[in-house]
C-alpha cells in the first residue's frame, strides 16, 4: 500500500484555470505538508496542517488555497494559474512531534501552458 | 534563521568509486537533520536521519552520514557506489517553532560512470 499518496501524478493546464491536487495518507500521522520543487530542484514548504488545524502558511500567493477534510487527507487547490505555477508539489506527511520523520508522495508534475 | 547548503551542485563518480556529499546547516539549537534521495520522476526518499546520540548513523541503501557540530555539517557516505545509486540527493534540517518543517539544501545531482 502506498503510504502517501497523491492525484494527479502529472497536471497541464492552460493559464487561467483553476486545478486540484489531492493527497491522501495511510501512516496514521496527524499532520501533513505542501511542498513546492520549482524548476532548479528547490524545495520549499508551502502549507502545513495539523488535525485539520492550519498550522504552516508561507508567503505564497492567495491563490493557492489548501484544505484539509481530515487529517489523512490534504488537498491543494490553485485558483487562476500562471505559467511560474508550474512546478513539482509534494505532499509529506509525519506525526507533530520530536524524533519524527516526513514521508513523502511520489509528486505532482504541473505545468501551465 | 534556520538554512542547508549543498556545496556542490553535481557529482560524478565511477561505479565502485566512494562518494562523499556535503552539507552544512545553520541552526541554533540542536538539529534534526536528514538526507532524502529522488530519483528521476519519483518522491522523496528517507535515507537516513540523525536526532541525538551517535553521530554516525547508518541509512538505507549501504549510506551512512556523519554529523559533526563543530563544522555544522552533516556529509553523506557510501564506500562503493552503485549504478542505481544515480539520483537526486537532499539534505534538510528541521528546525523552528513549528515540528515537522524542513528546511531544504538546493540539491545534489549524482552521476555514476559504468
Amino acid at each position: 500500500d502506498t503510504a502517501v499518496s497523491q492525484t494527479p501524478k502529472y497536471l497541464v493546464t492552460q493559464m487561467g484555470n483553476d486545478k486540484s491536487i489531492k493527497c491522501e495518507q495511510n501512516l496514521g500521522h496527524d499532520t501533513m505538508y505542501w511542498y513546492k520543487q520549482d524548476s532548479k530542484k528547490f524545495l520549499k514548504i508551502m502549507f502545513s496542517y495539523n488535525n485539520k488545524e492550519l498550522i504552516i502558511n508561507e508567503t505564497v500567493p492567495n491563490r493557492f488555497s489548501p484544505k484539509s477534510p481530515d487529517k489523512a487527507h490534504l488537498n491543494l487547490h490553485i485558483n487562476s494559474l500562471e505559467l511560474g505555477d508550474s512546478a513539482v508539489y509534494f505532499c509529506a506527511s509525519s506525526y507533530r512531534t520530536t524524533n519524527t520523520e516526513a514521508f513523502f508522495g511520489q509528486g505532482t508534475r504541473l505545468t501551465v501552458v | 534563521a534556520q538554512s542547508v547548503t549543498q556545496p556542490d551542485i553535481h557529482i560524478t563518480v565511477s561505479e565502485g568509486a566512494s562518494l562523499e556529499l556535503r552539507c552544512n546547516y545553520s541552526y541554533g539549537a540542536t538539529p534534526y537533520l536528514f538526507w532524502y534521495v529522488q530519483s528521476p520522476g519519483q518522491g522523496l526518499q528517507l535515507l537516513l536521519k540523525y536526532f541525538s546520540g551517535d553521530t554516525l548513523v547508518q541509512g538505507i541503501k549501504g549510506f551512512e552520514a556523519e554529523f559533526k557540530r563543530s563544522q555544522s555539517s552533516f556529509n553523506l557516505r557510501k564506500p562503493s557506489v552503485h549504478w542505481s545509486d544515480a539520483a537526486e540527493y537532499f539534505c534538510a534540517v528541521e528546525g523552528g517553532s513549528t515540528l515537522g518543517r524542513l528546511y531544504f539544501g538546493r540539491g545534489t545531482q549524482l552521476t555514476v560512470w559504468p
